[in-house]
């Protein structure tokens, strides 16, 4: 079954401690992303990757790293979370970005809390 | 740059009731439209796009049709179901932005019995 997998799905950390959240996905997809979702605001991207070893920064990429070592997977990382990283999080794939009739493929989300 | 403006929810419906989700979008270019919805608990999935001006996206009896002239890309269906209720998101790409995302602030529909 094609899938993006994000973990954890719920995260409550506190503030200055590192962590990472995982995504993979299992349909060769060159293009990844990760989205934050906050209330009024939509999805806003984070970071993207165009292949292995190629990562560029989105909207919103203060206070947030991501590296893409393997084609399948494309980890976010907070070297130092703070409280207004609580949010969404979203990681998403697609063939080759999403112009025209590529189709982005998301993951389920992880639920971040910053104490 | 490109912006998606979306009007505020939460829209109540009573089943059977027809639905239209505003969407007007701002872009240089000529990008790609999409709907996607997000059920409860769950990530985003694709409903349906429009790549050209005039393009009608239909799926599971949900429509919009590309306006260029109108910059808009509503979402309509004739008669709703309580398994409707989820998050709408319009969303754009390509243009002159290429392959970026971008999404409006999400609409929650809420359909009753």
């Amino acid at each position: 079954e094609a899938q993006v997998t994000q973990n954890p799905r719920y995260l409550i950390t506190v503030t200055g401690k590192k962590l990472t959240v995982t995504c993979s996905q299992n349909m060769n997809h060159e293009y990844m992303s990760w989205y934050r979702q906050d209330p009024g605001l939509g999805l806003r991207q984070i970071y993207y990757s165009m292949n292995v070893e190629v990562t560029d920064k989105g909207d919103v990429p203060e206070g947030y790293k991501v590296s893409r070592k393997e084609k399948r997977n494309f980890p976010l990382i907070l070297e130092s979370p703070s409280p207004n990283q609580t949010s969404l999080y979203f990681c998403a794939s697609s063939l080759s970005g999403v112009v025209g009739n590529t189709e982005a493929f998301f993951g389920q989300g992880t639920r971040l809390t910053v104490v | 740059g490109n912006s998606v403006t979306q009007m505020e929810g939460p829209v109540t419906l009573s089943e059977e009731a027809f639905l239209t989700i505003n969407c007007t979008y701002t872009a240089t270019g000529y990008p790609s439209l999409f709907w996607y919805v997000q059920y409860p608990g769950e990530g985003l999935q694709l409903l349906l796009k429009a790549t050209k001006a005039d393009d009608k996206g239909s799926n599971k009896g949900f429509e919009a049709t590309y306006r260029k002239e109108t910059t808009s890309f509503h979402l309509e269906k004739g008669s709703v179901q309580v398994s409707d209720s989820a998050v709408y998101f319009c969303a754009l790409s390509g243009g002159n932005a290429g392959n970026m995302l971008t999404f409006g602030g999400g609409t929650r529909l809420m359909v009753k019995p």
